[in-house]
């Protein structure tokens, strides 16, 4: 079994400083992870994933996130935030092996980000 | 780039009304599924289907609740009889053989059950 905690329902950051949306996942079995992105009445954009190969793993949109297995996390980051960020942040793990094959998602219940001028 | 659709994007229902869903999948994408998204709360798994037949279900997939491919690029979701709590926003998402572990979703359904 799966399960995603995000911490902050709500965060803002000033035009260009530092983006940290933060995640923590349990899993029975090695997670895949992801991040995804919502813009405004538009569907979950894919900005990354963690499928164990590197720990450090980049994104589209400058974010970049880091797998930490001792602290079971999955932070996300963005050194400069840029007004277009502004959307809703949903990070989500698999299970990497499933019986059923399904590789059903299980997603935290997401992070809005404001950016202000 | 390919995409994941849903029609319609909004439907306001009368409590007890049928309705159906419509997603169409990446072209050469397998593996199907629906999720939803109450308000305010964490998306949720409803279904997968692979080969023409559920693969996994979640426990809120009830019997009010099913899935179809009736053509080779339509994928729907059916609700019998709606309830209140039926309202949601519900997301379709597609994958394929290759690049197994990533889901691509659609832009999803509002459903506003009265």
């Amino acid at each position: 079994a799966q399960s995603v905690t995000q911490l902050g329902s709500h965060v803002s950051v000033s035009e260009g400083a530092l983006v940290l949306l933060r995640c923590n996942y349990s899993s029975s079995v090695p997670p895949y992870l992801f991040w995804y992105v919502q813009y405004p009445n538009q569907g979950l954009q894919l900005l990354l994933k963690y499928t164990s190969a590197a720990t450090l793993v980049k994104g589209i949109n400058g974010f970049e996130a880091e797998f930490k297995k001792s602290e079971t996390s999955f932070h996300l980051t963005k050194p400069s935030a840029h007004m277009s960020d502004a959307a809703e942040y949903f990070c989500a793990v698999r299970g990497r092996y499933s019986g059923a094959g399904s590789y059903q998602l299980t997603f935290g219940k997401g992070t809005k980000l404001s950016v202000i001028p | 780039e390919p995409e994941v659709t849903q029609t319609p994007s909004h439907q306001v229902t009368q409590m007890g009304q049928e309705v159906i869903l419509r997603c169409v999948p990446i072209s050469n994408h397998l593996y199907f599924y629906w999720y939803r998204q109450i308000l305010g709360q964490k998306v949720e798994f409803l279904v997968s289907f692979y080969n023409n037949e559920i693969s996994e279900k979640s426990e809120i997939f009830d019997d009010q609740f099913s899935v179809e491919r009736p053509d080779g690029s339509n994928f729907t979701l059916k609700i019998r009889s709606t309830k209140l709590e039926d309202s949601a926003m519900y997301f379709c998402a597609s994958r394929g053989l290759l690049n197994q572990e990533t889901q691509y979703f659609g832009p999803g359904t509002r459903l506003l059950v009265l």
